[in-house]
């Protein structure tokens, strides 16, 4: 199994800019979660699907960021416009609630925006 | 809501020295789990405790689940450089999948 896939693994961009991130989850797993990692918020949920139907999206910052799971084996997290404090790591995970509920974290999307 | 507290923040210690985390919450806890991000790199799973009172061994570490399963702790026993990385314990949270990570707890050795 090749695991978690998240691209772009780097994303520089400028302010203003859209930026859409791409996650996919591992096969038959039936959760996904993105979730933002910086060194003064450490690693905040913003949103996770449960069967491709988001579930909770109060982490989601503002109305700029959006996802969307058109099928259970595709997610894009989007920015629009990003700002500088955008910038952060951002994590793509994913479960399968029938079992342990052990969450399989990509290798995570490096975004900078200046 | 639900909140997860985990203490230190940050760790320094020696090559072969132990090494504890500890993780609080307000509220009693069906589960917990632990994870493990290296530097640079991205959370993985370790374990996960369900029973009251619970300890669970891997190799040097050692994970306890509180008798009130209000509390958690990962103790590493003769530290290694390998073991560099930050520490989060998680917690359910509002539904079935959700599960609220704490602060972490960095590590890191001196050789």
């Amino acid at each position: 199994d090749a695991g978690v896939i998240q691209s772009p693994r780097h994303e520089v961009t400028e302010m203003g800019q859209e930026v859409t991130l791409r996650c996919k989850p591992i096969s038959g797993h039936n959760s996904l979660f993105w979730y933002r990692q910086t060194m003064m918020r450490g690693l905040e949920l913003l949103i996770y699907f449960n069967n491709n139907v988001p579930i909770d999206d109060s982490g989601m910052p503002e109305d700029r960021f959006s996802a969307k799971m058109p099928n259970a084996s595709f997610s894009t997290l989007k920015i629009q416009p990003s700002e500088p404090r955008d910038s952060a790591v951002y994590f793509c995970a994913s479960s399968d609630t029938g079992a342990y509920n052990e969450q399989f974290f990509g290798p995570g999307t490096r975004l900078t925006v200046l | 809501g639900q909140q997860v507290m985990q203490i230190p923040q940050y760790q320094h210690v020696q090559e072969g020295e132990d090494f504890t985390t500890y993780c609080n919450s307000s509220t009693t806890l069906s589960n917990i789990q632990w994870y493990k991000q290296r530097p640079g790199g991205h959370p993985v799973f370790l374990i996960q405790l369900v029973k009251s009172g619970e300890v669970k061994k891997q190799k040097r570490l050692t994970f306890q689940f509180g008798e009130a399963k209000k509390n958690s702790s990962l103790h590493i026993t003769a530290t290694q450089t390998t073991d560099v990385g930050t520490y989060f314990c998680a917690g359910p949270g509002s539904s079935a999948s959700k599960i609220i990570f704490g602060s972490g707890t960095r590590l890191s050795i001196r050789p």
